[in-house]
């Protein structure tokens, strides 16, 4: 079957380094992607990750080992509009567009 | 720039009515579909279309239809609204390159 495992929630302090995990199985893999979601709003795109390593982006690096089925996102320097649910998806390759989430990481940036 | 655009952003309906969810975008993707959102459950794929005239079902399919009739417009039915339709939903597209989607504003659907 295909799942995409995340934790529910992590707490950091502010100007602190947080990573989410995620692992996935899919029916076929054609890229990984992270997502942060405010309370009440949608989505908004963060990374893509299609080949094994690390892309950086800001204070933002997501890794991607698709021989581990394995992502993280690191998100450094912590600010208190970080607190959000940031969202796990792989596309998988069964169709093309076709996404699996996970259930979301919330993230808690306290003082 | 709209990007994707999704209406109403709130409905309530009672047990037994039926509501079409609009969806349009402005950027000549392909590939469209719909999500809902429950608390602990993540993103549920509803429906998806990879093109004018193509359809296909997701996750979670039964109890709403979706047509494509042109590439900017991707309405979402409910046949007649259950209370377990309440949800948020969001729509999407994504262009050819496949490596960004974009997500509407959501819509929340209550049902009595």
């Amino acid at each position: 079957g295909q799942n995409i495992d995340q934790p529910t929630e992590m707490t950091a302090t502010e100007g602190a380094i947080v990573q989410i995990n995620c692992t996935y199985q899919t029916s076929g893999f054609n890229g990984l992607f992270w997502y942060q979601q405010h309370a009440g709003e949608a989505p908004t795109f963060l990374s893509y990750n299609v080949l094994d390593g690390l892309e950086e982006k800001g204070r933002f690096s997501s890794f991607l080992s698709r021989s581990k089925g394995y992502s993280y996102l690191l998100l450094k320097e912590l600010q208190m509009k970080d607190s959000a649910s940031y969202l796990c998806a792989a596309m998988t390759t069964d169709s093309w567009g076709k996404f699996q989430f996970g259930a979301g990481t919330q993230v808690v940036v306290t003082p | 720039n709209a990007g994707v655009t999704q209406t109403p952003k709130f409905q309530v309906l009672k047990t037994g009515q039926s509501m079409t969810l609009q969806c349009a975008q402005d950027m000549n993707h392909e590939y469209m579909s719909w999500y809902r959102q429950d608390p602990g459950m993540g993103l549920r794929l509803i429906h998806y279309s990879v093109g004018a005239g193509i359809t296909d079902q997701g996750e979670v399919p039964n109890g709403y239809n979706v047509s494509r009739s042109t590439t900017e417009d991707f309405p979402l039915r409910l046949l007649s609204a259950a209370p377990s339709q309440t949800s948020v939903y969001f729509c999407a597209s994504m262009g050819n390159k496949g490596n960004t989607i974009y997500f509407g504003e959501g819509s929340w659907l209550t049902v009595v």
